[in-house]
């Protein structure tokens, strides 16, 4: 199985700060990478699939980038209702795996 | 609105079985893929199994292969995992999810399965 390495593991930054996620494959995946959001005691939520495209009704702070083995998820200006732990997540082998995820906070 | 509803979860002890259901509104149930995927405490989510349009197609992560079953039923827009065998590890919130070929873009509030003695 392809294994998703996520840093860091948490992050506390400020309101209106720019927050960057790293997202690394154990092997090439092509831009078959989607990043989720998921807010306390709720279900994960779709934010960017294929590693660019932003999901329907989105807020465009969010984006993300990268391609092959090592990926970026980015905020550019961080709000509070942000505050949650965020995935990234694999498709081109089977089975699709997930990263560990990133906990964000608000300092 | 797309809405996905799971139920069934519980506590089952370590070998025993439990059926969860998801039922489906909002969207044509039958035109799509659809998936569970659990999530162990503090932990990532794991994609579990998946099922096409009209059910002749499954798949499963290779640690429940032979003791989970996925099937659907269109006609109720229900889907369902037959959990058999159950371990301490499968204790999870399980969640149904639609899958735009594993771009999982709706998901369930999830249920519960919890698997101790």
């Amino acid at each position: 199985d392809i294994q998703m390495t996520q840093s860091p593991s948490s992050l506390s930054a400020s309101v209106g700060d720019r927050v960057t996620i790293t997202c690394q494959a154990s092997q090439g995946i092509n831009n078959y990478l989607n990043w989720y959001q998921q807010r306390p005691g709720k279900a994960p939520k779709l934010l960017i699939y294929d590693a660019s495209n932003l999901e329907t009704g989105v807020p465009s702070r969010f984006r993300g980038g990268g391609s092959g083995t090592d990926f970026t998820f980015t905020i550019s200006s961080l709000q509070p209702e942000d505050v949650a732990t965020y995935y990234c997540q694999q498709y081109d082998n089977l089975p699709p795996t997930f990263g560990q995820g990133t906990k964000l906070e608000i300092k | 609105e797309v809405q996905l509803v799971e139920s069934g979860g519980g506590l089952v002890q370590p070998g025993g079985s439990l059926r969860l259901s998801c039922g489906a509104s909002g969207f044509s149930f039958s035109d799509y893929w659809m998936s569970w995927v659990r999530q162990a405490p503090g932990k990532g989510p794991e994609w579990v199994a998946n099922i096409n349009q009209d059910g002749g197609e499954t798949d499963y992560v290779d640690s429940v292969k032979g003791r989970f079953t996925i099937s659907r039923d269109n006609a109720k827009n229900s889907l369902y995992l037959q959990m058999n065998s159950l371990r301490v590890e499968d204790t999870a919130v399980y969640y149904c999810a639609r899958d735009m070929t594993f771009r999982f873009d709706y998901w369930g509030q999830g249920t519960l399965v919890t698997v101790s003695s």
